[in-house]
């Protein structure tokens, strides 16, 4: 079974671009979740998609956007690029039960770095 | 709002020697919990999950964790560490099947 894949590895740009972030889920899964990991700052949550529709947000400003495609792939967008958002950027899925909380399995990341 | 607590940033053992690593957690409501592993350049990967089903929960690679309410704690322990066990643990805590909280996560040395 192939886990959950992410691409780029790595992505470098300057300030103000915009970065496009990609994630396919584990065959099966529909709900798509996006953590940023930053220096000093931990794991923090992103966004979470499922059916095709953003369930949550994490405290993140507006430039940060994403949405899921009808394969239950995903994309992270962020505008407007700042220092501060040089992270490495995780995708996890999850299928969806109604009685009991699935795991979330972890792609490898994408390692933005902004210049 | 749910928290997680990870004490200690950083733990050293001896290869072979008992490995424990803290969390605590706070809510008003009992959690799931999860720990999850990461090697360097990797994601994260899931050693283990409580759900409810039973306290004692066994894991890959010979980690267990024991849910405590009275302790609202869920340490992770392994009797015999090696020195392929270096890297960075995570506990977690969900409620259903929305976002993760992470602790801040516990740095693993071997020594050998």
């Amino acid at each position: 079974e192939a886990g959950v894949t992410q691409s780029p590895t790595h992505l470098i740009k300057t300030r103000g671009q915009q970065a496009t972030l990609r994630c396919s889920p584990i065959s099966g899964h529909t709900s798509v979740y996006w953590y940023q990991q930053a220096l000093g700052l931990g794991l923090q949550f992103l966004l979470w998609y499922d059916e095709g529709e953003e369930r949550n947000r994490g405290n993140f400003p507006p430039r940060f956007s994403g949405r899921q495609f009808p394969n239950y792939s995903s994309e992270l967008n962020v505008n407007a690029l700042e220092l501060e958002d040089s992270a490495l950027y995780l995708c996890a899925s999850s299928s969806v039960w109604d009685s009991e909380a699935q795991p979330q399995h972890f792609g490898d990341g994408t390692r933005l770095s902004i210049l | 709002a749910q928290s997680v607590t990870q004490l200690g940033s950083h733990v050293s053992v001896s290869e072979g020697a008992l490995v424990l690593l803290r969390c605590n957690y706070s809510s008003s409501v009992p959690p799931y919990l999860f720990w999850y592993v990461q090697y360097p350049n990797q994601g994260l990967q899931l050693l283990l999950k409580y759900t409810s089903a039973a306290t004692l929960v066994k894991g890959i690679n010979g980690f267990e964790a024991e849910f405590k309410k009275s302790e609202t704690s869920f340490h992770l322990t392994k009797p015999s560490a090696h020195m392929s066990d270096a890297a960075e643990y995570f506990c977690a805590v969900s409620f259903g099947n929305e976002k993760l909280t992470f602790g801040t996560g516990t740095r693993l040395t071997i020594i050998p």
